[in-house]
């Protein structure tokens, strides 16, 4: 398994601010995710990011209201920029381990509110 | 693409009986299977999975899933629930490209 940490656990912020979120995981992983969990939702795959190369988007996501920066292979930022209340959600990171059963576990979610 | 459905969007359940939660999946081919539990205000913890082999994985807190090709299905089943098992369960599918799909979740709760 894999053990992931992320800050903040929570904030509040206001509308048209940035809020980047840290995603640090206790070993070295190819591949870690960004999902979003609008209240009372399910997971939705915001994007990939592998080191040393660019984040991809799932459709829906671009880069410019959620940059993703993965400069080491245990940690990873996703940024929310110029936030308006629709972005209050659930942010979760993810990564992949395993050999041949390779499984996603989940980091414990920044809980974001923008007022 | 694959997909996810969870039939049940909320099941009650009392204390020290039996809980069955559907997922149906759709996929071309062999899919990866996943049960996620989600307390409240927590992360997603993996309860089990199923990649390949024996149909009936057995998972952690008590859970097991039995995977039905036939039936496109991987429902997830306690014997007996405690009152701590009160959360949100999502089923999710991978594919070749270690991309999740999530179900939209089902919520129980867990009568005295």
């Amino acid at each position: 398994s894999a053990v992931i940490s992320q800050k903040p656990s929570r904030d509040i912020c206001q509308r048209g601010t940035s809020l980047t979120i840290q995603c640090q995981v206790d070993s070295q992983v190819t591949m870690m995710f960004w999902y979003r969990q609008q209240p009372g939702q399910s997971l939705t795959l915001i994007a990939t990011a592998n080191q040393g190369s660019e984040a991809t988007y799932e459709s829906g996501f671009v880069i410019d209201k959620f940059p993703i920066s993965r400069p080491n292979l245990t940690f990873s930022t996703l940024t929310v920029s110029n936030m308006s209340p629709e972005d209050s959600s659930i942010y979760l990171c993810s990564v992949r381990k395993g050999t041949g059963q390779e499984t996603q576990y989940f980091g414990p979610g920044t809980r974001l509110l923008v007022l | 693409a694959q997909s996810v459905t969870q039939p049940d969007i909320h099941i009650t359940v009392s204390e020290g009986a039996s809980l069955e939660l559907r997922c149906n999946y759709s996929y071309g081919a062999t899919p990866y299977l996943f049960w996620y539990v989600q307390s409240p205000g927590q992360g997603l913890q993996l309860l089990l999975k199923y990649f390949s082999g024996d149909t009936l994985v057995q998972g952690i807190k008590g859970f097991e899933a039995e995977f039905k090709r036939s039936q496109s299905s991987f429902n997830l089943r306690k014997p007996s629930v405690h009152w701590s098992d009160a959360a949100e369960y999502f089923c999710a599918v991978g594919a070749g490209d270690y991309k999740l799909s999530f179900g939209a979740g089902t919520t129980v709760t867990v009568r005295a």
